[in-house]
């Protein structure tokens, strides 16, 4: 157990919806990321969030969002969604925002269907 | 992107040492190779990471050439639990944290 929380664990829904997974980081952990696995993409770095700042941004589409609120868990918005959204959706949390001993521990992850 | 390379695929026998290799020919001065390990469809896992020295923790040894153009990830006594995928990771020692996941090399150890 990472001590990463993700909910919910799957997530079926329809095209053109929208849906919001959240994530709650390591007790003491400042920084939370966003990754998205797909068949097609592998594992790809979607967002990371430090403090409740923006710090970075991977491959993230316009019709996705994130925020992190003031009690550091964040949640991942997607809207608009199409077919290909169809992923594995993972956080991860580190302690600080980059530098040598700040490993990543991921959580379990949302498996999202769109149908 | 990545700048690693991996194999594929690999096998190991049930209580053997798995060696796992790693290419990171255009790896930087300022640059760390991280381990991580996939169980299906689970979050990815650190298992460990290290700059030019050979590094040693309870899930694994890494051994980094001289040139630290390339690396190998030991697993000294591989079980049955370990079947995972395994991704080598170039990440700086500061700036951007993001992590830059390859596609790894699939381990499945045999009993």
């Amino acid at each position: 157990d990472s001590g990463v929380t993700q909910t919910p664990k799957h997530l079926i829904t329809a095209t053109g919806q929208r849906v919001t997974l959240r994530c709650s980081p390591r007790s003491g952990d400042l920084s939370v990321y966003w990754y998205q696995q797909s068949l097609d993409q592998g594992l790809q770095f979607l967002i990371q969030y430090y403090n409740g700042e923006e710090r970075a941004k991977g491959n993230i589409l316009e019709r996705f969002s994130a925020q992190q609120f003031p009690d550091l868990h964040s949640e991942l918005n997607l809207s608009s969604l199409e077919l290909g959204d169809s992923a594995l959706y993972f956080c991860a949390s580190s302690i600080g925002v980059g530098g040598l001993y700040n490993e990543q521990f991921f959580g379990p992850g949302t498996r999202l269907t769109v149908l | 992107d990545a700048k690693t390379t991996q194999p594929p695929s690999m096998d190991c026998a049930e209580g053997r040492a798995a060696n796992l290799p790693c290419n990171h020919s255009t790896i930087s001065g300022n640059e760390y190779v991280y381990w991580y390990r996939q169980i299906h469809s689970q979050g990815p896992q650190y298992i460990i990471h290290g700059l030019k020295n050979n590094e040693t923790n309870e899930m694994a040894s890494l051994i980094i050439t001289e040139d630290r153009k390339s690396s190998t990830l030991i697993l000294p006594h591989a079980t049955l639990r370990d079947t995972a995928v395994y991704y080598c990771i170039v990440r700086p020692q500061t700036g951007a944290n993001n992590l830059f996941f390859g596609t790894g090399t699939r381990l499945t150890v045999i009993p």
